[in-house]
């Protein structure tokens, strides 16, 4: 069965708004979270790593007060997209890793549409 | 940043021929794993493969790592329609390493 469960699987918004995406491990405790952005026919980029009870880690480039991460318990991170617009449409995807070296898990992404 | 590199970008075959993708990465690294991604989805874990070992085998695959050349490379052997999808290898700097840097993925094709 699936580790981790991410929510919506895709949705469609109006720009300006904001949307939240959510990412629950269901198998294990999950301290660390990471969030992924996939524009079409490309790799992922790492966008961030959430990290329970703390602030996020975001990569070089990318805009923590647009995209706002919360990991409030061991099981769920939240990223939510604030003000979208057009150019945020992309497919997120999140991970968990049950320990530093091992393989991750993924959710199966959300594929963002901002019209 | 993405560290890895990946060739071909794509690949068609046909089924039952072997698909071979190979991935070079710019640094050392504690390990190196392949992913698999059907088209829209999530990414599957395939394989992991450390920076100690240089040859490893799960069922149909057969994964490689050269440390020396820092490249890597995966097989598919008797390929099947199911196995089309994008093919991305991802390393891992140190041991406790919970970030993993992606390549840019190979697309494989298979034609029944």
């Amino acid at each position: 069965g699936a580790v981790v469960s991410q929510h919506p699987s895709w949705v469609i918004c109006k720009s300006g708004t904001s949307v939240k995406i959510e990412c629950r491990s269901l198998d294990f405790q999950a301290t660390t979270m990471f969030w992924y952005r996939q524009f079409p026919k490309q790799s992922l980029m790492l966008m961030a790593t959430s990290n329970e009870g703390s602030k996020a880690t975001y990569e070089q480039g990318v805009e923590k007060d647009k995209f706002l991460i919360n990991h409030a318990s061991l099981t769920l991170s939240t990223l939510t997209v604030t003000s979208a617009h057009p150019e945020d449409s992309s497919f997120y995807i999140c991970s968990v890793k049950r320990f530093g070296n091992t393989e991750a898990f993924f959710g199966q992404g959300t594929r963002l549409t901002v019209v | 940043s993405q560290q890895g590199e990946e060739d071909p970008q794509a690949l068609s075959i046909q089924e039952g021929e072997n698909a071979t993708m190979n991935c070079s990465y710019k640094t050392s690294i504690n390990n190196l794993q392949w992913y698999r991604q059907n088209s829209g989805r999530g990414l599957v874990h395939l394989i992991l493969i450390r920076s100690n070992e240089r040859e490893k085998h799960s069922g149909r695959l057969r994964v490689t790592l050269d440390t020396s050349k820092k490249s890597s490379s995966l097989l598919i052997t008797a390929s099947r329609a199911a196995d089309t999808a994008s093919y991305f290898c991802a390393t891992a700097f140190t041991a406790n390493d919970y970030k993993l840097s992606f390549g840019a993925g190979t697309t494989v094709t298979v034609r029944a």
